[in-house]
C-alpha cells in the first residue's frame, strides 16, 4: 500500500540491463524530484539517484534514472553479483507534506 | 568526513515513549542548505519517512504519524531527537537518520534527498 508503486522483485542475468519502474501521480513524481536508493542486505540505504537523473560521486556510471510524467525508472546497466539489493524509489509528496517511498524492488542476479 | 548515528533505546514497552537521537558529525545543523530526516523499516519491510527538521527549524511529520511524534535540534551538541509517543509492537523497526541536502537551483521541500544515512539502530517493542 505504498504511494509509489514499484515491482516487488526483478531478475537478469550478469553483464545485461534492468529496469526498475516507479509509478506515481501529479502530487509525487509529476511535480517534484525523484530519488534512488540501494539497499545492501542488511545495511543501510545508500544514495543511487537523485533529482530524477543525477549522479552522486562515486557511484557507478552503471546506474542511470530517468522520468517521465508520473513515472520514474532506474536502470542497471553490466548487471554484477553486487548489484543485487533491494531500490527505493522516493519523492515528497504535495497532498501528504511528506516524503513517500515505493515499496522497494529486489533485484536478483541470476 | 559526513557521518550519522543513531542512539536509543534497543528495547522498549507497549505505551512507552521512545526517545532516539542522530548525533552528527562533519557539517553543522546551522547549515541553511542541509537538514535531518527520520526514516525507519519494519523487519523484511519498506521504508517509510516519519520527520524532519531544517536548520531554520522548521518541522514536519508523516501524516499517519504526527499525533506520536516530536522532532527537535541542538545545534550546539549536533543532535537531532525524535520522540515517539505510545509505542506499539507495530512500531518495531530500524530507525535510520539522514541529511538532507538542499539544492542551490528548485525547492526545498520537493527537490531535496537523503545523503548518508546513519546506520541505524533496531527498536523493539515488547513487554
Amino acid at each position: 500500500q505504498s504511494v509509489l508503486t514499484q515491482p516487488p522483485s526483478v531478475s537478469e542475468a550478469p553483464r545485461q540491463r534492468v529496469t526498475i519502474s516507479c509509478s506515481g501521480s501529479s502530487s509525487n513524481i509529476g511535480n517534484n524530484a525523484v530519488n534512488w536508493y540501494q539497499q545492501l542486505p542488511g545495511k543501510a540505504p545508500k544514495l543511487l539517484i537523485y533529482y530524477d537523473d543525477l549522479l552522486p560521486s562515486g557511484v557507478s556510471d552503471r546506474f542511470s534514472g530517468s522520468k517521465s510524467g508520473t513515472s520514474a525508472s532506474l536502470a542497471i546497466s553490466g548487471l554484477q553479483s553486487e548489484d543485487e539489493a533491494d531500490y527505493y524509489c522516493a519523492a515528497w509528496d504535495d497532498r501528504l507534506n511528506g516524503v513517500v517511498f515505493g515499496g522497494g524492488t529486489k533485484l536478483t542476479v541470476l | 568526513q559526513v557521518t550519522l548515528k543513531e542512539s536509543g533505546p534497543v528495547l522498549v514497552k507497549p505505551t512507552e515513549t521512545l526517545t532516539l537521537t542522530c548525533t552528527v558529525s562533519g557539517f553543522s545543523l546551522s547549515n541553511a542548505r542541509m537538514g535531518v530526516s527520520w526514516i525507519r523499516q519494519p523487519p523484511g519491510k519498506a521504508l517509510e519517512w516519519l520527520a524532519h527538521i531544517f536548520s531554520n527549524d522548521e518541522k514536519s511529520y508523516s501524516t499517519s504519524l504526527k499525533s506520536r511524534l516530536t522532532i527537535s535540534k541542538d545545534t550546539s551538541k549536533s543532535q537531532v531527537v525524535l520522540t515517539m509517543t505510545n509505542m506499539d509492537p507495530v512500531d518495531t523497526a530500524t530507525y535510520y537518520c539522514a541529511r538532507m541536502n538542499i539544492p542551490a537551483y528548485g525547492d526545498y521541500l520537493r527537490d531535496n534527498w537523503f545523503d548518508p544515512w546513519g546506520q541505524g539502530t533496531l527498536v523493539t517493542v515488547s513487554s
